[in-house]
């Protein structure tokens, strides 16, 4: 079975606070793709990060930086020097076995206050 | 590039209708998915169409349809209304060869069923 965990429901932070976002995910294929979108009040989901199982690379955009690890299954996202325009809800996805079949994890709500 | 376009952004519709969405992917994508979101059961996958075919197809009942034109244009149809339908439904487009793309999402459609 395919699954996406995100265990944290709601996370409020105050303005220049680093955020960590948790992800685990679940499935038997070896080759996987892993994603992050945010979704604003606006309602659009807009794309963060691709990952593919066979790259472990830790990566860095700005202020954002994920954590990929399989030995733990999870794909972790952190927010350095968090700010207002970062409120949103995050979602962490899974693609296995099949082309652009994307499974979503229930989000995280981050509310970052001034 | 023109981004992901939906029509209507907002429907209310009574039980028993049915309803016909539309989505534009971004130009030179191929492959469009439609989502499903709301408060119970967040983001779902309902199909992926690619060349005019359904290549994948999520776990929901007949009543909701789909097809794709020659030009990428996809349409989605839903008969039949009930009260859960009510949802934001997103579309989202990729390259849709190869290895798995990312997915860039629309505005998305609010369709309320009274």
């Amino acid at each position: 079975a395919q699954k996406v965990t995100q265990a944290q429901t709601e996370i409020s932070v105050v303005e220049k606070e680093d955020v960590t976002l948790d992800c685990v995910y679940e499935t038997r294929d070896t080759t996987y793709y892993l994603f992050w979108y945010k979704q604003p009040p606006s309602g659009e989901l807009v794309f963060l990060i691709r990952r593919n199982s066979f790259d472990e690379q830790n990566e860095i955009s700005g202020r954002y930086s994920w954590n990929f690890q399989k030995s733990t299954s999870s794909f972790n996202f952190t927010i350095t020097a968090s700010q207002v325009v970062d409120s949103a809800v995050y979602f962490c996805a899974l693609s296995s076995g099949g082309y652009n079949k994307l499974i979503f994890g229930a989000g995280t709500r981050l509310a970052v206050h001034p | 590039k023109a981004g992901v376009t939906q029509t209507p952004r907002y429907l209310i519709k009574t039980r028993g209708q049915q309803v016909t969405l539309s989505c534009s992917p971004i130009s030179g994508h191929r492959s469009v998915s439609w989502y499903q979101q709301t408060p119970g059961q967040g983001l779902q996958f309902l199909f992926e169409y690619f060349s005019e075919t359904q290549r994948n197809k999520g776990n929901f009942p007949g009543r909701f349809s789909g097809r794709q034109f020659s030009n990428s244009r996809s349409e989605m149809n839903v008969s039949t209304l009930e009260l859960g339908d009510s949802a934001l439904y997103l579309c989202a487009s990729s390259l849709g060869t190869g290895q798995v793309n990312e997915q860039f999402f629309g505005p998305g459609t609010r369709l309320t069923v009274l």
